[in-house]
């Protein structure tokens, strides 16, 4: 059973528009989550990331946000820009466990120029 | 920012044969880790190392097993390859905080 998920395989977006992007998991011993880029032959970069304490952490034009209620957090990015063209990937760590991070499937952003 | 490599970066190996995969990192960091990506999956974890001879399973071990004799090498290796073991795998370090970076990866076909 997945307990970190991205429902949307792809998204499309134009050039200067927000793109968002959302994730949703089940655990509830989750403490930290992050975003990852990946390019294609490359390895995953990190991104932007968040603490359960917080529901905004804001860095330059990339935006995370977290609803613990919800269990659900969502990578916003504006104004997109055709270089952010790539692979999303959620993750999550829970203390313990050498923290583990436990990603999702990837969402696949693709901002048309 | 930690050196992180990984060899080979590309490898076709027959089936049944034993493969290594060789991750390095420049600096002493004590937090290594093991992936496979594939579609559909994301990245999940198969192996980490918390220290020299400190290892345990990760999530899709099975088939795997590990290595780590220096702070600085964390070798992966497929005992008997199958064709479900095609895929990239990457290798990470957690440097600081809660995140890893990660190596370029190495693409594996088993055929």
């Amino acid at each position: 059973d997945q307990q970190v998920k991205q429902n949307s395989p792809s998204l499309s977006v134009q050039e200067g528009r927000i793109s968002i992007l959302n994730c949703d998991y089940t655990n509830s011993m989750f403490d930290y989550f992050l975003w990852y880029k990946k390019y294609p032959a490359e390895g995953p970069t990190f991104l932007i990331s968040i603490s359960s304490i917080k529901d905004k952490n804001e860095d330059g034009r990339f935006t995370v946000f977290l609803n613990k209620s919800a269990k659900h957090l969502s990578l916003h990015i504006v104004p997109s820009q055709p270089g952010d063209s790539a692979v999303y990937f959620c993750a999550a760590s829970a203390s313990g466990s050498a923290r583990q991070l436990t990603f999702g499937s990837g969402t696949q952003l693709t901002v048309l120029p | 920012d930690a050196g992180i490599t990984q060899s080979p970066r590309h490898k076709v190996t027959e089936t049944g044969t034993p493969v290594t995969l060789r991750c390095h990192q420049t600096e002493n960091h004590r937090y290594m880790y093991w992936y496979r990506q594939d579609p559909g999956h994301g990245l999940r974890l198969i192996h980490y190392s918390y220290g020299v001879k400190d290892t345990d399973k990760g999530e899709v071990s099975d088939g795997y097993s590990v290595s780590r004799s220096k702070t600085e090498d964390f070798l992966l290796t497929l005992e008997s390859a199958t064709s479900s073991q095609t895929s990239v795998y990457f290798c990470a370090i957690r440097e600081t905080g809660y995140g890893y970076t990660f190596g370029s990866g190495t693409r594996l076909t088993v055929v």
